[in-house]
């Protein structure tokens, strides 16, 4: 099983600054397949990137994704109140399917 | 827009069983892989099952094999998780989920339904 790794687990900034997420995988991902997923307390996750930088349907271009290999980020050019939430990564280069922890971006 | 409203879930005694649903609208159902995704405080985000376009192919974690069935109906629309032996550890909300790349990746996931294991 791939084992996703998130850093940090918590990232406190404000409104405007930029905010880089990393996800690390414990194997070599096969074509980039990685996803990040913001989810707001209460609600479920929402697709953000696929692909390691594809983005989905009506996110923001502020969103942005990169890497490959084992190692991924995930950036928020300036941040919005409502990107105060938590992002989680998703393999799909093995199965099974894994996510990691989770990074919580709160408002500083 | 794509909407899934997954309902059944609630309070159960360890070994019993209990069955979601979900109700998709909004899309083409029967165009997509659907999963079922979990999520609890301790252990996170977990790929539960997904089931193919035709309902021929299915896929388990390894902590659910032989106890869940997934299945789907193309004339309701509807996906469904029939868990079986249920333990403890199954405490989670569970989400039906849109998948996309053969459901390796999910585009749209439903509010979730919350499944408590308890005596």
């Amino acid at each position: 099983e791939i084992v996703l790794t998130q850093s940090p687990g918590t990232l406190s900034l404000s409104p405007g600054q930029r905010a880089t997420l990393s996800c690390r995988a414990s194997q070599s991902l096969s074509s980039s397949y990685l996803a990040w997923y913001q989810q707001n307390p209460g609600q479920a996750p929402r697709l953000l990137i696929y692909g390691a930088s594809s983005r989905a349907t009506g996110i923001p271009d502020r969103f942005s994704g990169s890497g490959s290999g084992t190692d991924f980020t995930l950036t928020i050019s300036r941040l919005e109140p409502e990107d105060f939430a938590v992002y989680y990564c998703q393999q799909y280069g093995g199965s099974p399917w894994t996510f990691g922890q989770g990074t919580k971006v709160e408002i500083k | 827009q794509v909407q899934l409203v997954e309902s059944g879930g609630g309070l159960v005694n360890p070994g019993g069983s209990l069955r979601l649903s979900c109700a998709a609208s909004g899309f083409t159902f029967s165009d997509y892989y659907m999963s079922w995704i979990r999520q609890t405080p301790g252990k996170g985000l977990e790929w539960v099952s997904y089931i193919s376009t035709t309902g021929t192919a299915t896929s388990y974690a390894d902590s659910v094999k032989g106890r869940f069935t997934i299945s789907r109906d193309t004339v309701k629309s509807s996906l469904y998780l029939q868990m079986n032996s249920l333990r403890v550890e199954d405490t989670a909300v569970y989400y039906c989920a849109r998948g996309r790349y053969q459901a390796r990746y999910t585009d749209y996931w439903g509010q979730g339904t919350l499944v408590t294991v308890s005596s």
